[in-house]
């Protein structure tokens, strides 16, 4: 199975922040990688897909970038809705899986 | 507007069976791929399964392969998801999804497997 591990675990930062959230796969997967944002006792929403295209509605500020197996979601400057946990799912290969998550918080 | 509306979940023994639902609404529900993923209080996202928009084409995780079956009924407009053999570590918020990449989520259903 494909491994995704993701950096870091957990951040603070505050409103107007740029912040980076890292997946790393354990093997090639091409572009096929999403990224979810979920907040406490909601389902998750897909923010990114395809590594890089950012799904319909959600704020630019939202970005995805991709340099081999390594993953980027950045936040170019942060809002108070976007505090909330991070993950990405790889769905190259099955059983596609995610990784443990990004909480990001306010300091 | 993409609805998903999952149903069935409940308190379960170890061992029992349950099985989940899920309808879709707002989109050709035959067209698309849908996938079951699940949360444990407090943890992280996990893939459960998946099914291509046929029905020909399934796919698990290793931690269900065995015990739990997708499959759908495109003339209802409905995923389902048999799970047998349930043990404690099964215990989460059941969330289907469209597609494969997980285009549009429903907001889950609470599976307890407790004695």
């Amino acid at each position: 199975d494909i491994q995704m591990t993701q950096s870091p675990s957990s951040l603070s930062a505050s409103v107007g922040d740029r912040v980076t959230i890292t997946c790393r796969a354990s093997q090639g997967i091409r572009n096929d990688l999403g990224w979810f944002q979920q907040k406490p006792g909601k389902a998750p929403k897909r923010l990114i897909y395809a590594a890089t295209t950012l799904q319909s509605g959600v704020p630019s500020r939202f970005s995805g970038s991709r340099s081999g197996t390594e993953f980027t979601l950045t936040i170019s400057s942060l809002q108070p809705e976007d505090f909330a946990t991070y993950y990405c799912l790889q769905h190259n290969t099955y059983p596609f899986t995610f990784g443990p998550g990004t909480k990001v918080d306010i300091k | 507007e993409v609805q998903l509306l999952e149903s069935g979940g409940d308190l379960v023994q170890p061992g029992g069976s349950l099985r989940l639902s899920c309808a879709g609404f707002g989109f050709t529900f035959s067209s698309y791929a849908m996938t079951w993923v699940r949360q444990a209080p407090g943890k992280g996202l996990e893939w459960v399964s998946a099914i291509v928009a046929s029905g020909g084409s399934t796919y698990y995780a290793d931690s269900v392969n065995g015990r739990f079956t997708i499959s759908r009924d495109n003339s209802k407009n409905t995923l389902y998801l048999q799970m047998h053999y349930l043990r404690a570590e099964d215990t989460a918020v059941y969330y289907c999804a469209m597609g494969l990449w997980g285009d549009y989520w429903g907001q889950g259903t609470l599976v307890t497997v407790s004695p």
